[in-house]
C-alpha cells in the first residue's frame, strides 16, 4: 500500500499569511494527488486534482505543486474562510489512501 | 446540481449488518465509477471500497474485505454498502463520493452528506 505522510500535523497562522503543506508519498504516484479541504461537520471538498489543477469554483489562492513523491499545497495569502483541515489523496493505485490530515488553526 | 443522498445508516450490535445506500441525481450515474468514504468520530478521512461505472472493477480496503460489499444498481440510480460482521472500529460517517466520468483512476469530485454507523453494544 502507498503511505501518504502529511507535515504538519496542525499549523498556527494569522489571516494573511502564506501557508505550506507538504504531502509525502512512500512510492512515486506520478500527479494522481488530490487535495481536499473539511470543515468541522462538514463535507470534504477537493481543491486539487492531478497535483495542480485547481478545482472550478476554488479561489486562486490555493495552488498545488509537485510529482513523484513530493507534493504542496499552498496558500498565498490565508483568508478566515481557509481555517479547515487539509487532507492528501493518492488515486494512482489501489487501495487509495489519504494522508492524516493538516490542521490550519488561527495563530 | 449533483445529489449524493446517503441513507441507511444507525446503532448495531457488535456482529450486526447493515445496508447503507446512496441515492444519485444530476448526471448520468452509469457513467461514474462511486466510492464509499468514511470517518471515525474525530479521526481522518479512510477510503473503503470503489465500483466501476458498469461493476467490472471492485476494489475493498483490507480492513473491509470479505466483510463488506459494494454493488450498484445503475437502472434506480443507486450505490449500495453491504457491510457484515461489524465491529466497534467500524464506526464512522459513511460518504458516497463520486469520481469523475469514464475513470477508475479518479478523485472524488462530489460527496454525499454522510450516514453515521455506530457499531456499540
Amino acid at each position: 500500500d502507498i503511505q501518504m505522510t502529511q507535515s504538519p500535523s496542525t499549523l498556527s497562522a494569522s489571516v494573511g499569511d502564506r501557508v505550506t503543506i507538504t504531502c509525502r508519498a512512500s512510492q512515486s504516484i506520478s500527479s494522481w494527488l488530490a487535495w481536499y479541504q473539511q470543515k468541522p461537520g462538514k463535507v470534504p471538498k477537493v481543491l486539487i486534482y492531478k497535483a495542480s489543477s485547481l478545482e472550478s469554483g476554488v479561489p486562486s489562492r490555493f495552488s498545488g505543486s509537485g510529482s513523484g513523491t513530493e507534493f504542496t499545497l499552498t496558500i498565498s495569502s490565508l483568508q478566515p474562510d481557509d481555517f479547515a483541515t487539509y487532507y492528501c489523496q493518492q488515486y494512482d493505485t489501489y487501495p487509495i489512501t489519504f494522508g492524516g490530515g493538516t490542521k490550519v488553526e488561527i495563530k | 446540481e449533483v445529489q449524493l443522498v446517503e441513507s441507511g445508516g444507525g446503532l448495531v450490535k457488535p456482529g450486526g449488518s447493515l445496508r447503507l445506500s446512496c441515492a444519485a441525481s444530476g448526471f448520468t450515474f452509469s457513467s461514474y465509477s462511486l466510492n464509499w468514504v468514511r470517518q471515525a468520530p474525530g479521526k481522518g478521512l479512510e477510503w473503503v471500497s470503489s465500483i466501476s461505472s458498469g461493476s467490472s472493477y471492485i476494489y475493498y480496503a483490507d480492513s473491509v474485505k470479505g466483510r463488506f460489499t459494494i454493488s450498484r444498481d445503475n437502472a434506480v440510480n443507486s450505490l449500495y454498502l453491504r457491510m457484515n460482521s461489524l465491529r466497534a472500529e467500524d464506526t464512522a460517517v459513511y460518504y458516497c463520493a463520486r469520481g469523475v466520468v469514464g475513470e477508475m483512476r479518479s478523485w472524488f469530485e462530489s460527496w454525499g452528506q454522510g450516514t453515521l454507523v455506530t457499531v456499540s453494544s
